[in-house]
Parts: C-alpha cells; sequence; structure tokens
C-alpha cells in the first residue's frame, strides 16, 4: 500500500513569515499533486507535478517534486490569512493515462495568524 | 459551468438506519470517485467509476456500502446499516476521460455524515 505522510500536522505562524510543508513517501509516484480544503468545501486542486525536479510556483506558493518522485514540498513566501486552510498532498499512477485512483495524505493543517 | 454537486450536504442518523447520499458529476466527465475523510484526515478512495462500471472497489466495505452510477452520470452511495464509525465526510470528484492528459479532480463540497 503507497503511504505518504505529510509534516508538520498543523502550523499556525504570523502574516508575513515564510512556511514549507513536507510530504514524504517510500513509494515512487508518477505524479504528485497538492490541494487546498477549506472548511465545510471539497479539496481544490493546487498544481501537478510530475518530473522528478520539477519546480513549479503559483504567485507566492512554490512546488517541488523530489529527484526520486518519492517526496515533494510546498513553500509558502510571506504567508497571507488567505493561505489558511487543509494542504493535501496526494501521489497518483500515470497522469498520461488520466483517471488513476489518487493516495492523499493525511494533510498539514495550516494557520496564518493576522 | 457547475461543479460536482451532492446531495444532502449534512445529514444526521441514528445507528443502524439507513442512509444514501447522491452525486451528479461535471458534464462529459466519465470518471467518478467516492471519498470518506474522516475528521483531520485525508481523503481515501471508496469506489471509482469509468462510466457505469466500477473499476476499483477494493477498499469499499461491501457488508454495509454499496454504490452505483446507472448510466455513467449520477451515482449514488448507500450505507446500510450505519454504524458510529461511519460518521464522516463524503466526497464525490470526478475526472475527464483516459487520454485528455492531465489528472485532475474536481471535489463536490461533500456530504457530512453524523451517526449517533
Amino acid at each position: 500500500t503507497q503511504l505518504l505522510e505529510q509534516s508538520p500536522q498543523f502550523l499556525s505562524i504570523q502574516e508575513g513569515e515564510n512556511l514549507t510543508v513536507y510530504c514524504n513517501s517510500s513509494s515512487v509516484f508518477s505524479s504528485l499533486q497538492w490541494y487546498r480544503q477549506e472548511p465545510g468545501e471539497g479539496p481544490v486542486l493546487l498544481v501537478t507535478v510530475v518530473t522528478g525536479g520539477e519546480v513549479k510556483k503559483l504567485k507566492r506558493l512554490t512546488f517541488q517534486f523530489g529527484d526520486a518522485r518519492k517526496d515533494s514540498s510546498l513553500h509558502i513566501t510571506a504567508a497571507q490569512p488567505g493561505d489558511t486552510g487543509l494542504y493535501l498532498c496526494a501521489g497518483g499512477g500515470d497522469i498520461i493515462q488520466g483517471a488513476q485512483k489518487l493516495v492523499f495524505g493525511q494533510g498539514t493543517r495550516l494557520t496564518i495568524n493576522p | 459551468e457547475a461543479g460536482v454537486v451532492q446531495s444532502p450536504r449534512y445529514k444526521i442518523i441514528e445507528k443502524k438506519q439507513p442512509v444514501a447520499f447522491w452525486c451528479n458529476p461535471i458534464s462529459g466527465h466519465n470518471t467518478l470517485y467516492w471519498y470518506r475523510q474522516n475528521l483531520g484526515q485525508g481523503p481515501e478512495l471508496l469506489i471509482r467509476y469509468e462510466n457505469e462500471e466500477a473499476v476499483d472497489d477494493s477498499q469499499l466495505p461491501k457488508d454495509r456500502f454499496s454504490a452505483e452510477r446507472l448510466k455513467g452520470v449520477d451515482s449514488t452511495l448507500k450505507i446500510q446499516p450505519a454504524e458510529l464509525g461511519d460518521s464522516a465526510v463524503y466526497l464525490c470528484a470526478s475526472s475527464p476521460r483516459v487520454g485528455t492528459g492531465a489528472n485532475v479532480l474536481t471535489f463536490g463540497a461533500g456530504s457530512r455524515l453524523t451517526v449517533l
């Protein structure tokens, strides 16, 4: 069974600080996705990375896929209260084939205090 | 374009009672997923459909859970009888046809079940 472990599970920081969330596994994934989930809503896809070592940026968010495609990180620069939410990483099968079962991590609950 | 629609949003039942959840995926998405999310955890796949065929139901507790996707569009997830441990959010998601590239799942808002 493929497992994804996220750390930290909880993180509470002040507005303007930087932070990094990690997603680790002993399994190799062909793709890695990050989602953000707000209370009472479903997860919303932020990014998909597919190549070992790949880095993608989404405004103040930087996502990296590990060289061995077993781990990933999410770095947020100058965090804002609007970044508050549950961040989930999810590992998937061959992205070219499309619909595959995603294995989710347990999530990192991030709180940005004004 | 309407997103993935789920109902009901909230359901409170006594244990041993039945309950059903309904999902309408994004138009044209042939793949539909049901996930269960326990409090403070990530979603866990229950079942995945390709059109009307259940292609992955290995984690569906078949003694009490059932699902169907008639005509390959809407889907229903049923629990009978419900147990206390079934309290969770049941998420439905859909994705485009295999071969169109990115494995992009769109989730509904979920159905929160409380079993008393």
